[in-house]
């Protein structure tokens, strides 16, 4: 079955400094990787997915994570975080055959001026 | 910006009222989702679509029912809220995948409160 882990609920950071959002999954296939991003009051907006093709994936706003098989990870990461960046975080992982979604329990970033 | 919209955004009704949770998509995506979010949880799969008068129930149990008789279109109905129902509810869509690739584009959602 496929799972994935964020291994922390609440993350601080300073603005002007990297972010660091972990993930860790489980699956007995080659999954497809997600990370989902939700503004207060809003839907989830995808920042970027893995899919096989090249381990460093580029999203949006600045954000990248990298798939390692090795380690089962795809940590989410960014240089410099802005104010803005302020959200809830998910990992997802998709099920193969069913094309279901499956969240993690999601980090809550805060961005500290 | 995805073009899938859920109405109302808001929603605070008495015990044992019938309410619809409205959800369109004018993607002509051929699947679609409600999922479940309760404040600071993970999303939860409550129901699915793969296409017109198809429907499915998802991972986590619920007394609400849905209907697909349009493509763009996947409401979502409870027959008597309960407080129980009290929660936030997203709707998605997506392409026919035969990959698990599939992005899934987000509505809003709408946030019901059962008093």
């Amino acid at each position: 079955a496929q799972s994935v882990t964020q291994l922390d609920s609440h993350v601080s950071v300073s603005e002007g400094t990297p972010v660091l959002l972990r993930c860790n999954y489980s699956s007995s296939y080659s999954p497809s990787l997600f990370w989902y991003v939700q503004h207060p009051n809003k839907g989830l907006q995808l920042l970027l997915k893995y899919t096989s093709a090249a381990t460093l994936v580029k999203g949006i706003n600045g954000f990248e994570a990298e798939f390692k098989k090795s380690e089962t990870s795809f940590h989410l990461t960014k240089p410099s975080a802005h104010m803005s960046d302020a959200a809830e975080y998910f990992c997802v992982v998709s099920d193969p055959g069913t094309d279901k979604l499956i969240f993690g329990t999601g980090t809550r970033l805060q961005v500290f001026p | 910006e995805a073009d899938i919209y859920q109405t109302p955004r808001y929603l605070v009704i008495g015990t044992g009222k019938k309410i619809t949770l409205e959800c369109s998509q004018t993607m002509g995506h051929d699947k679609m989702y409600w999922y479940q979010q309760d404040p600071g949880m993970e999303l939860h799969l409550i129901h699915y679509s793969y296409g017109v008068n198809s429907t499915e129930k998802g991972d986590l149990s619920s007394e609400s029912t849905v209907s697909r008789i349009r493509t763009e279109h996947f409401p979502l109905t409870l027959e008597s809220a309960r407080p129980s129902h009290t929660s936030q509810y997203l709707c998605a869509s997506s392409e026919y995948c035969g990959r698990v690739d599939c992005e899934q584009y987000f509505g809003p959602g709408t946030r019901l409160t059962v008093t």
